[in-house]
C-alpha cells in the first residue's frame, strides 16, 4: 500500500458528461502529480501541484482540469467527456519537488466512457 | 523533447534465467531515468531511479539496471526470474527528478515455471 488514496476505483459514464476523480496524498506529501494511462497514449503526465499551487504542466486537454485543497487532497475534473478519455487515472504525491524525490503511486481510477 | 524507447512489448522468460528488459533514451540534457513495475490493479512502484551518482544502480527485488551515455541506453537486469516477477515494466525520463516523468510504452514481463 503506497498510501495513495484514489477514489473512486471505477467510473463508467456516458460521453458528454462530467465526472470529478479524488486523490488524498500519503500523510505529510505537498506535492500531488496526475498521469493518465491509457491503450493509445500510453502513461502521460497530466498536471503538478504543489501546496495548493499548480507547479507543471503537461499534456492535459483544456477540457480537463485540477485543483488542489488546504488539506492537500486534489480532484481531477474531467468535462465534456469522449470515448478517448476511457483511461486509468493515476494520482502520486511526494514530500517535496526536488530531483530526488520519491513519487509514490495510487492504484488509479479506471474511467469508462461509453 | 526527451523520449524513452522500450523494445518488445512482451518478454518471456522461464523462472531462474536472465530477466533483461531493454530502454533507450533520448535528452538533450543530462537525464534522470526510472525503471517502474506496475502488477494487475495496482499502481506504479519505483525500482529504481538513476541520479548521475553512480552508472551501475541497484534497485528493490534484486533488479539492477546500467546507465550508458555512449549506448544512450538503461537496460533493466534481474540475474534470476522469479514468478512473482511477472508484471508491466515502465522506463521513464525526466530532466527535473520526479516531475514530468515521461514514460515508455511498456514491457510485459511473462515467467513461465
Amino acid at each position: 500500500d503506497s498510501g495513495v488514496t484514489q477514489t473512486p476505483k471505477h467510473l463508467i459514464t456516458a460521453t458528454g458528461q462530467r465526472v470529478t476523480l479524488r486523490c488524498s496524498p500519503r500523510s505529510g506529501d505537498l506535492s500531488v502529480y496526475w498521469y493518465q494511462q491509457s491503450l493509445d497514449q500510453g502513461l502521460q503526465f497530466l498536471i503538478q501541484y504543489y501546496n495548493g499551487e499548480e507547479r507543471a504542466k503537461g499534456n492535459i486537454l483544456e477540457r480537463f482540469s485540477a485543483q488542489q485543497f488546504p488539506d492537500l487532497h486534489s480532484e481531477l475534473n474531467l468535462s465534456s467527456l469522449e470515448l478517448g478519455d476511457s483511461a486509468l487515472y493515476f494520482c502520486a504525491s511526494s514530500v517535496a519537488t526536488g530531483p530526488n524525490e520519491k513519487l509514490f503511486f495510487g492504484s488509479g481510477t479506471q474511467l469508462s466512457v461509453l | 523533447a526527451q523520449s524513452v524507447t522500450q523494445l518488445g512489448s512482451h518478454v518471456s522468460v522461464s523462472e531462474g534465467a536472465l530477466v533483461l528488459l531493454r530502454c533507450n533514451y533520448s535528452s538533450s540534457v543530462p537525464p534522470y531515468l526510472f525503471w517502474y513495475v506496475q502488477y494487475p490493479n495496482q499502481g506504479l512502484q519505483l525500482l529504481l531511479k538513476y541520479t548521475s551518482a553512480a552508472t551501475l544502480v541497484k534497485g528493490i527485488n534484486g533488479f539492477e539496471a546500467e546507465f550508458k551515455k555512449s549506448e544512450t541506453s538503461f537496460h533493466l537486469t534481474k540475474p534470476s526470474a522469479h514468478m512473482s516477477d511477472a508484471a508491466e515494466y515502465f522506463c521513464a525520463v525526466s530532466n527535473t527528478g520526479f516531475q514530468k516523468l515521461v514514460f515508455g510504452t511498456g514491457t510485459r514481463l511473462l515467467v513461465s515455471p
